[in-house]
């Protein structure tokens, strides 16, 4: 029983043309974060919702953009995908309570051409 | 950003033997978790911790919270052919705040 599923798994687009992730979730949690992460390193935090509440971290680019229209999803906005964009892009959900735990969708794999 | 230091950075290792990795940090978090991540696929959730001295056990994998609060070992006893992955520790201040991650340990098991 998926509780965070992306779609679609892989993506591929052209240099400059915008493209959209989804995310959404069943466990009804406060927050959504969205993550990019490339090969062999870390997952990157690019912002995250607190029920409506955007937080963005202050190394996101402008290229990027999220909505969150409701409690179950949530989207990632790559308004002009650059070469340096291709990664793995990774949705995560927690409740936001002080003691919490994120849970990882599967990623969605973003190719650039 | 601030990132957690995990060691080793990649272990190989004979079917059957136990794992040991750690994280390390210069500022105290309230919650450590551990999570494990296969090619292509999203960082599955491991073990959770949210008291200092904390013990806890999932299956063949136990994670200990330092008492410093700076600091979580995570061991994999008798390790199996499946168990390769990325290992990635990450730290949390608050439930608001961003996890912190480690650069990950990659496991590999020879059979």
């Amino acid at each position: 029983d998926a509780m965070v599923i992306q779609n679609p798994r892989y993506q591929v687009t052209q240099f400059g043309k915008p493209v959209t992730l989804s995310c959404s979730q069943t466990l009804n949690h406060n927050v959504m974060y969205w993550y990019q992460q490339k090969s062999s390193q870390a997952p990157k935090l690019l912002f995250h919702y607190y029920d409506k509440d955007f937080n963005n971290e202050a190394d996101t680019p402008d290229n990027f953009q999220s909505r969150r229209p409701n409690t179950s999803f949530c989207f990632l906005d790559i308004r002009s995908p650059g070469l340096g964009d291709a990664a793995m892009y990774l949705c995560a959900t927690s409740r936001g309570t002080s003691t919490d735990t994120q849970y990882f969708g599967p990623g969605t794999r973003l190719t650039v051409l | 950003g601030q990132q957690l230091n995990q060691s080793p950075q990649s272990m190989f290792i004979q079917e059957g033997e136990d794992v040991s990795m750690n994280c390390t940090s210069s500022s105290i978090f309230n919650t450590w978790l551990w999570y494990k991540q296969e090619p292509g696929e999203g960082p599955v959730l491991l073990i959770a911790l949210y008291k200092a001295g904390e013990l806890t056990s999932n299956g063949r994998l136990t994670a200990q919270f330092g008492i410093t609060r700076k600091d979580s070992f995570l061991n994999i006893s008798a390790s199996i052919p499946s168990d390769v992955g990325i290992y990635f520790c990450a730290g949390q201040l608050t439930g608001n705040t961003p996890l912190v991650f480690g650069k990950g340990t990659r496991l590999s098991v020879i059979a």
